[in-house]
C-alpha cells in the first residue's frame, strides 16, 4: 500500500522569502512522486514529477523538489515566494497497479505582502 | 482535444435522483481515472480504465456508483439514488501509454445533492 503525509496543513510566508512544503511517503514499490497545485476554483496542475531519474527535480514557476530515499521524503521548495504562489499544494505518490494517484491531504500556502 | 474536458461543470440535484457525469480525455490517451475531492475525505481515487475495461474499481464507495468507457474515449460516471454525502467535486484524469506519464486533470464537475 502507498501513502503520503503532508506535514503541514497550512504554511504562511512573506513575499520574497523561501517556501518549504514537506512531504513524506510510504511505498512498497519504486514510487513515482508528484507535486500538483490547485488554485482557488481551478483544476489540478502538475508542478513537477520524480520517476527514478535525477533525485533533484525542477518544475514550473521556480519550484523544485528533492527525492530522499533514506528519509522517504519529497519536500517542495522555492527560493522566493510570489503572491501568485498562494494555492493548495498536493504531494502525490503512484506506482501501484494501474498507477492510480494517492494524494496527501494538501498544504495551503499563504503568501503575505 | 487540447485537454481533458468534463461536463457539466456544476450539477445540483435532489436526494434520490440519478446523475451522470461525463469525461472527455485527451485524444489518444489510453488510461482514464476518476477521482473525488470532498471536504471530509480529500482527494480519493474512484476507478481506473485501461481502454474500455476497468481493472481497478476499488475506490467506488458503494454499488450506487458505476462507470463505463466506450470507444476507448469518453467515460461516464453514474451515481444512482444520490445522497448528500455524494456532494463533492468529481475529477477525471487521463494518461498516455507510458506508466510514468503524467495524469492530466479536467476542471471537474461540482455535484451538490440537496
Amino acid at each position: 500500500a502507498q501513502s503520503v503525509t503532508q506535514l503541514d496543513s497550512h504554511v504562511s510566508v512573506s513575499e520574497g522569502t523561501p517556501v518549504l512544503l514537506r512531504c513524506n511517503y510510504s511505498s512498497s514499490y519504486s514510487p513515482s512522486l508528484f507535486w500538483y497545485v490547485q488554485h482557488p476554483n481551478k483544476g489540478l496542475q502538475l508542478l513537477l514529477k520524480y520517476t527514478s531519474a535525477a533525485t533533484l527535480v525542477k518544475g514550473i514557476n521556480g519550484f523544485e523538489a528533492e527525492f530522499k530515499k533514506s528519509e522517504t521524503s519529497f519536500h517542495l521548495t522555492k527560493p522566493s515566494a510570489h503572491m501568485s504562489d498562494a494555492a493548495e499544494y498536493f504531494c502525490v505518490v503512484s506506482g501501484d497497479y494501474g498507477n492510480k494517484l494517492v494524494f496527501g491531504a494538501g498544504t495551503i500556502l499563504r503568501v503575505k505582502s | 482535444g487540447a485537454g481533458v474536458s468534463q461536463s457539466p461543470s456544476n450539477k445540483v440535484t435532489e436526494k434520490g435522483k440519478d446523475v451522470e457525469l461525463r469525461c472527455d480525455p485527451i485524444s489518444g490517451h489510453t488510461a482514464l481515472y476518476w477521482y473525488r475531492q470532498s471536504l471530509g475525505q480529500g482527494l480519493e481515487f474512484l476507478i481506473y480504465f485501461q481502454g474500455n475495461s476497468a481493472p481497478d474499481k476499488s475506490g467506488l464507495p458503494s454499488d450506487r456508483f458505476s462507470a463505463e468507457r466506450t470507444g476507448g474515449s469518453v467515460s461516464t460516471l453514474t451515481i444512482q439514488r444520490t445522497q448528500q454525502e455524494d456532494s463533492a467535486v468529481y475529477l477525471c484524469a487521463s494518461r498516455g501509454g507510458g506508466s510514468t506519464d503524467t495524469q492530466y486533470f479536467g476542471p471537474g464537475t461540482r455535484l451538490t445533492v440537496l
